[in-house]
């Protein structure tokens, strides 16, 4: 069965603060995905990576960086966290040999106070 | 650039009705498109995928349309049960080669028994 996991469910962290979030998945999918999700704004992509050690940004970057060394493992940095990154956070995946399906995990809910 | 509306954005029937989710988007040229089940507090669950060459998938209970030239997308559910109450969102992605799917707001669904 497909799995994509997030290992922090819920965080809470300071202002200023670096934050990681970890995601990995066990299928061996090129195209891994950050979303981050908000009432009234739906999911907006924060970043993509085709590959390993490739990646391209979403729609809001800013405040955000991502790497990925490893295939199975897409982690999103807060560099400085701020209030405005309270969030629920989402990470997928997909590959093209599974029909091009796009499987998410079950979210991050970070809290910056 | 591309936009993805969801009407109505919330829906409450009583059980066993059948109903329409609808799903409509500014630029018809897609590669797919793809219906997600949200409970609260969860991550998304793909329900089915229209590849932009098909007219419908059907899973059990539930079964989406594509019209491409319209720019729209539909979701029938069938006899619909108190377990179905959930936000239903549906994201359409451009170009094949890694791109990011873009969503719409959802609509969020109470079947009352």
């Amino acid at each position: 069965d497909v799995k994509v996991t997030q290992s922090s469910r819920y965080l809470v962290k300071r202002t200023g603060e670096k934050v990681f979030l970890e995601c990995v998945q066990d299928m061996d999918h090129e195209n891994m995905f950050w979303y981050r999700q908000d009432p009234g704004l739906g999911l907006r992509l924060i970043y993509f990576s085709y590959d390993v050690k490739m990646k391209e940004k979403g729609d809001i970057p800013e405040g955000y960086s991502v790497s990925r060394e490893k295939k199975e493992r897409f982690s999103l940095i807060l560099e400085s966290a701020s209030t405005n990154q309270t969030s629920m956070y989402l990470c997928a995946s997909r590959t093209r040999l599974s029909g091009n399906t796009i499987y998410f995990g079950e979210g991050s809910w970070l809290t910056v106070v | 650039k591309q936009e993805v509306t969801q009407i109505p954005a919330a829906l409450s029937v009583p059980e066993g009705e059948n109903l329409v989710l609808n799903c409509s988007f500014t630029d018809s040229a897609i590669y797919n498109l793809q219906w997600f089940r949200q409970d609260p507090g969860k991550g998304l669950t793909s329900l089915l995928l229209i590849q932009s060459s098909q007219r419908e998938q059907t899973s059990g209970r539930l079964n989406a349309s594509l019209d491409k030239s319209s720019g729209r997308s539909t979701l029938y559910i069938a006899a619909s049960q108190p377990g179905d109450s959930a936000t239903y969102l549906c994201a359409v992605r451009h170009g094949q080669a890694g791109t990011a799917l873009i969503f719409g707001k959802g609509t969020t669904l109470s079947v009352s028994s």
